[in-house]
């Protein structure tokens, strides 16, 4: 089935470091896939999306990258913020299944003065 | 403006009772879907529905219920069944049902306990 992979946090940056969070995933067709974030109490909000291979979503200074041929969707910001701590899931939605994503676990990003 | 009312937004229970928990959209989204969050796990797919009158199980269907009698309202009913229903519970909408590459929309969640 599919399944998304995340890097474990969490991940601890000073503000205005370099941010790359991993994603890779497994599944049997050509999925769409997302990058969603989540503030502590509250439910998870869009972050950015590709659709196809080798399409880049971007949204406020995050950037993800859809590679087909090493299975992976890796979130990228060059400069952090204190702002952007939050926890991070990556997801996968199946073509022609037209209804479930599927979630990876999560990755907790900390960012500090 | 549209969006996902979850309410209410923390939820107290006794054990053995049931509880239902609410979620209306005004989205005019046709796919709506439960989840479950609890640490370390991700999220976890309870039940979905595509349209109105149907409704599919997903991964952790077990202990609950749902149903969808209104486009706008999928409510998830937490049974006495459920071993360990202390969690975060998300709803979410998405337009479809043919729609892969649409974005879920979620609600701010609600927080369960159960003791």
């Amino acid at each position: 089935g599919d399944s998304v992979t995340q890097m474990e946090g969490p991940v601890t940056l000073s503000e205005e470091a370099f941010l790359t969070i991993n994603c890779t995933y497994t599944a049997t067709g050509y999925p769409s896939l997302f990058w969603y974030v989540q503030y502590p109490g509250e439910g998870l909000q869009l972050l950015l999306k590709a659709t196809k291979a080798d399409d880049k979503g971007s949204n406020k200074g995050f950037e993800a990258t859809y590679r087909k041929e090493t299975t992976s969707f890796h979130l990228e910001k060059g400069s952090v913020q204190v702002s952007d701590s939050a926890v991070y899931f990556c997801a996968l939605s199946e073509t022609g299944t037209a209804s479930k994503l599927t979630f990876g676990t999560g990755t907790r990003l900390q960012v500090t003065l | 403006d549209g969006g996902i009312t979850q309410s209410p937004k923390y939820l107290f229970r006794k054990e053995g009772q049931n509880v239902t928990l609410s979620c209306e959209q005004n989205l005019n989204h046709d796919a709506m879907y439960w989840y479950r969050q609890d640490p370390g796990q991700g999220l976890r797919l309870i039940y979905y529905s595509q349209i109105v009158n149907d409704f599919q199980k997903g991964d952790i269907a077990e202990g609950y219920s749902v149903s969808r009698e209104k486009k706008e309202s999928f409510p998830l009913t937490v049974t006495s069944a459920q071993k360990n229903p202390t969690a975060f519970y998300l709803c979410a909408s998405r337009e479809g049902p043919q729609v892969n590459n649409s974005p879920l929309h979620f609600g701010n969640g609600t927080r369960l306990t159960v003791t």
